[in-house]
Parts: structure tokens; sequence; C-alpha cells
């Protein structure tokens, strides 16, 4: 069974890092072809993909945000991670991880979501 | 970016056929997904790769298109298939449509 959950400070501050983890069971980012992606939502921007991180690192980031964005797993630990630079409160939304294990990229298993808001 | 546009909203009545469209601002192969999400849950996947039905969803759910142009058919709905439906692309870097909610009469 595949299980996705995110994490995350549920709040912080505009200017701080936001940095969430994506904790999954049920598959190896260790397998040939796998990926975890992070998408967010926000009511005025609906489902924006952020960044992707395949089985053997390859990463893959929204060119809009790309110079605010790391994405990092560990592979070990079956954990996948995001970080965010510089937060406005235009990032506030709904964060989600999900994997995508075909060539088509298509997300087949999403976790439930971490809401964050950026307020002062 | 690829811009993918759907219409904002439907309504039908149970057990008739409602279809949902999804443009694309250039060409994307068959590289079109279809999700459905639920207010309070994350995104469910329904159809991937424009027509192919994702292991679990009622075949009353499937999808067409191909290029610019793709449907996601609900063939009857059914009350529970009030949601909004998301299509997204993967041709071209990874983008979603705005999400057409579907409200049943």
């Amino acid at each position: 069974q595949v299980t996705l959950k995110e994490s995350g400070p549920g709040i912080l501050q505009p200017s701080q890092t936001l940095s969430l983890t994506c904790s999954f069971s049920g598959f190896s980012l260790s397998t040939y072809g796998m990926c975890v992606g992070w998408i967010r939502q926000s009511s005025g921007k609906g489902l924006e993909w952020l960044a992707n991180i395949w089985w053997n690192d390859d990463k893959y980031y929204n060119p809009s945000l790309k110079n605010r964005l790391t994405i990092s797993k560990d592979t070990s630990n079956n954990q996948a991670f995001l970080k965010i630079t510089n937060m406005d409160t235009a990032d506030t939304a709904t964060y989600y991880c999900a994997r995508d294990s075909s060539y088509m990229d298509y997300f087949d298993y999403w976790g439930q979501g971490v809401m964050v808001t950026v307020s002062s | 970016d690829t811009v993918l546009t759907q219409s904002p909203a439907l309504a039908v009545s149970p057990g008739e056929r409602v279809t949902i469209s999804c443009r694309a601002s250039e060409s994307v192969s068959t590289r079109m997904h279809w999700y459905q999400q639920k207010p309070g849950q994350q995104p469910k996947l329904l159809i991937y790769g424009a027509s192919n039905l994702e292991s679990g969803v009622p075949a009353r759910f499937s999808g067409s298109g191909s290029g610019t142009d793709f449907t996601l058919t609900i063939d009857p709905v059914e009350a529970n298939d009030t949601a909004t439906y998301f299509c997204q692309q993967s041709w071209n870097e990874y983008t979603f449509g705005a999400g057409t909610k579907l409200e049943l009469k």
C-alpha cells in the first residue's frame, strides 16, 4: 500500500525558509523510474507544480520558482524534502507531495497535504 | 508555459452524461491526465495518458483527445461525483488547469 504524508511548520513569517518533509511507504525512491514531486494549491492560483526528484537524484524545478527551491531525498529513510526560501504571503497554500512512477509523468498517489500560512 | 483552459463549472442531473473539456495552449501529445478532488481531500488520479483508466476507478469515467483538445466524460453521473476535476499536462514541464467544479442538480 502506497502512502505519503507531508509535514511542515504550519506557520512562518515572511522572508523565512520553508522546510517540508514527505514521508512515504509502499515504494522506494531507489527503484528505477520512481519520482516524488511537490505540488501546492492556493485559492488564488489553483494547483501549481513545484519540483520533482527522481530515483537517480535528477531534479526538475518549476522555472518560475527555481531560484527559491531545493528538493532532496533520503532514500534509506523513505523521505523527500523541499525547501523554499524567502517565503511571502503569496506562498500561503496547501503543499502536497505525490508519487510519479511512470514515464508519462502523472501523479498516481498523493499525500493528504500540509497547510502552510505565511504571516507576520 | 503550457496553459490549460477548463470551463469553471457545470451542473448536471444524476444519470446524465457529462463532458469536461481541457484545452492546451500548445500540443501536449497524449500527456494529459485527469484528477478528481473533493473538498478537504487531495487530488485523486482518474485518467492518465489522455485515455487510460487508473486502476480502481469506475468505468463510468473515460478520457479522450490528443494534441490540444481533451475531454473527460462521466456516464452516467452519480451523486458522489460532485467534485472539482483538474487536467494536468506533462509534455512541457507540468501544468494544471484551473479546475471544473461539477455540481449535481
